[in-house]
C-alpha cells in the first residue's frame, strides 16, 4: 500500500515531442504528489508537484494531471528539449507531516530527448 | 556557502571497514533524511530526523548508523560495510515536517569492494 509504481522505466523522445511519465499508487490517504527532476551526478531537486483537489497543474512546458477515482498521476512535458534529459522521479506522501509525511518515491524514469 | 553538502563525494573502501557520510545544511532546517539510490530501485529512505536527537528508520536501515547532535550536521555510518551498500547516498533536508521542500545534496557515491 506505501509503494508508488512509475513507468516507463526509460524513456526516448524527439525533440518538439511529447513526454509522459505515469504514476500510480494504492494508499488513498496520500494527498500530496511531487515531481523531482534529476541531472547526472546531481541530487533530485522539485520540479512540480500536485494535491488531489485539483486535477492539472501547469507550470510552463510541465503538467501534473491527476485521476484520483483511478489513483494515478502524470508528468506532461510539452515541445521536450535535449535539456529535459533526465531522470524523474514521482512521488507520494500525506500531509500533515511526521513520519507519514516522508516522500514515498517511485524507481524513476529515465528520459532522453533525442535533437 | 549557503546550502546542504555532501562529503565526501567519492569513497572506496573494503568490506568490514566503517565509513562515514556527512551531511552538513547552513539553513538550520529541522529534517533531515539519508536516502541510497539503486538502479531498479530509485530512492529508498534510511533513516530521518525530525530535530537534533531525534532519529527514526526509514525503509532500509539495516547496517547503517546516524547520529544528529547537531541540527546542521546529520551523518550516516557504515558500521561494518558489505557489498550490498555500494551505492549513491543522499542526504536532505526540509524545513518542515512532511513532504515539503525536500532539497538534496549532490549525493556520496560509495563503492564497497
Amino acid at each position: 500500500q506505501q509503494q508508488v509504481k512509475q513507468s516507463p522505466q526509460s524513456l526516448i523522445v524527439q525533440k518538439g515531442g511529447i513526454s509522459i511519465i505515469n504514476c500510480a499508487y494504492e494508499n488513498t490517504a496520500f494527498d500530496y504528489f511531487p515531481w523531482y527532476q534529476q541531472f547526472p551526478g546531481k541530487g533530485p531537486a522539485l520540479l512540480i508537484a500536485i494535491r488531489p483537489d485539483v486535477s492539472e497543474k501547469k507550470e510552463g512546458r510541465f503538467t501534473i494531471s491527476f485521476n484520483k477515482s483511478a489513483k494515478q498521476f502524470s508528468l506532461h512535458i510539452m515541445d521536450s528539449q535535449p535539456g529535459d534529459s533526465a531522470t524523474y522521479f514521482c512521488a507520494a506522501s500525506m500531509i500533515p507531516g511526521g513520519s507519514q509525511g516522508n516522500l514515498i518515491f517511485g524507481k524513476g524514469t529515465k528520459l532522453s530527448v533525442k535533437p | 556557502d549557503a546550502g546542504i553538502t555532501q562529503s565526501p563525494r567519492y569513497k572506496i573502501t573494503e568490506t568490514g571497514r566503517q565509513v562515514t557520510l556527512m551531511c552538513h545544511q547552513t539553513w538550520s532546517h529541522s529534517y533531515m533524511f539519508w536516502y541510497r539510490q539503486d538502479l531498479g530501485h530509485g530512492l529508498r529512505l534510511i533513516y530521518y530526523s525530525a530535530a537534533a536527537d531525534i532519529t527514526d528508520k526509514g525503509e532500509v536501515p539495516d547496517g547503517y548508523v546516524v547520529s544528529r547532535s547537531k541540527t546542521e550536521n546529520f551523518p550516516l555510518t557504515l558500521e561494518s560495510a558489505t557489498r550490498s551498500q555500494t551505492s549513491v547516498y543522499f542526504c536532505a533536508s526540509s524545513d518542515r515536517g512532511g513532504p515539503y521542500g525536500y532539497t538534496f545534496g549532490s549525493g556520496t557515491r560509495l563503492t564497497v569492494v
